[in-house]
């Protein structure tokens, strides 16, 4: 099945600076990733998502890229505020079905004011 | 909310006794979906429902149970089976089960 791993589990950033968070998929199946924002006590929050025919997808200060050959894609914040402060989750997942939807592990995010 | 509900917020549970998760939509959405989270862990699957009076078993059912008697609806019951029930309970929807998921706010259960 798939394997999904991100990086990094910790991030600290000063406000204002750009965060990346990465994560590799194994299933060459897999096309379409989804990122998530956890709040600390809530649940995850879709804040984008991406499918394989696209390389790239912004919204406002957030952005998504994807390399299929490498198998790996990232989420890029930029102009960090504290309120971006949570627990991001990756995901991947073929087309034939949400039960197949692999999440990674997390990457806590932490914004320095 | 998210067109999704989830209650109650905090559940204890006594050693050996069944207890019931409740999950509501209100979106006429088509698919639901259970999922466990744990400390550190990403989210793990444990049922999913793609239409009413039918669901299927994710990677973690043992120990679960689920219902799906009406569209809107879709309990989930943490078995006295379950040998390692405390975590935070997750249950979410999609227009169809190709489609984006939407988590609610989630449910914390612990065993004393």
């Amino acid at each position: 099945g798939e394997n999904v791993e991100q990086h990094p589990s910790t991030l600290s950033v000063q406000e204002g600076d750009s965060a990346v968070i990465k994560c590799t998929y194994s299933d060459s199946a897999s096309n379409y990733f989804p990122w998530y924002k956890q709040e600390l006590g809530k649940g995850p929050q879709l804040i984008i998502d991406i499918r394989s025919n696209v390389g790239e997808k912004k919204d406002q200060r957030i952005a998504v890229t994807l390399n299929k050959t490498a198998k790996h894609f990232s989420l890029h914040i930029t102009e960090t505020q504290p309120e971006d402060s949570a627990v991001y989750f990756c995901a991947a997942s073929p087309n034939f079905g949400n039960e197949k939807l692999t999440f990674g592990t997390g990457t806590r995010l932490t914004i320095i004011p | 909310d998210g067109g999704i509900t989830q209650s109650p917020k905090y559940l204890f549970r006594k050693e050996g006794q069944n207890v019931t998760l409740s999950c509501e939509q209100n979106l006429n959405h088509d698919a639901m979906y259970w999922y466990r989270q744990d400390p550190g862990q990403g989210l793990r699957l444990i049922y999913y429902s793609q239409i009413v009076n039918d669901f299927q078993k994710g990677d973690i059912a043992e120990g679960y149970s689920v219902s799906r008697e009406k569209k809107e609806s879709f309990p989930l019951t943490v078995t006295s089976a379950q040998k390692n029930p405390t975590a935070f309970y997750l249950c979410a929807r999609s227009r169809a089960n190709t489609n984006p998921i939407y988590f609610g706010e989630g449910s914390w259960l612990t065993v004393v």
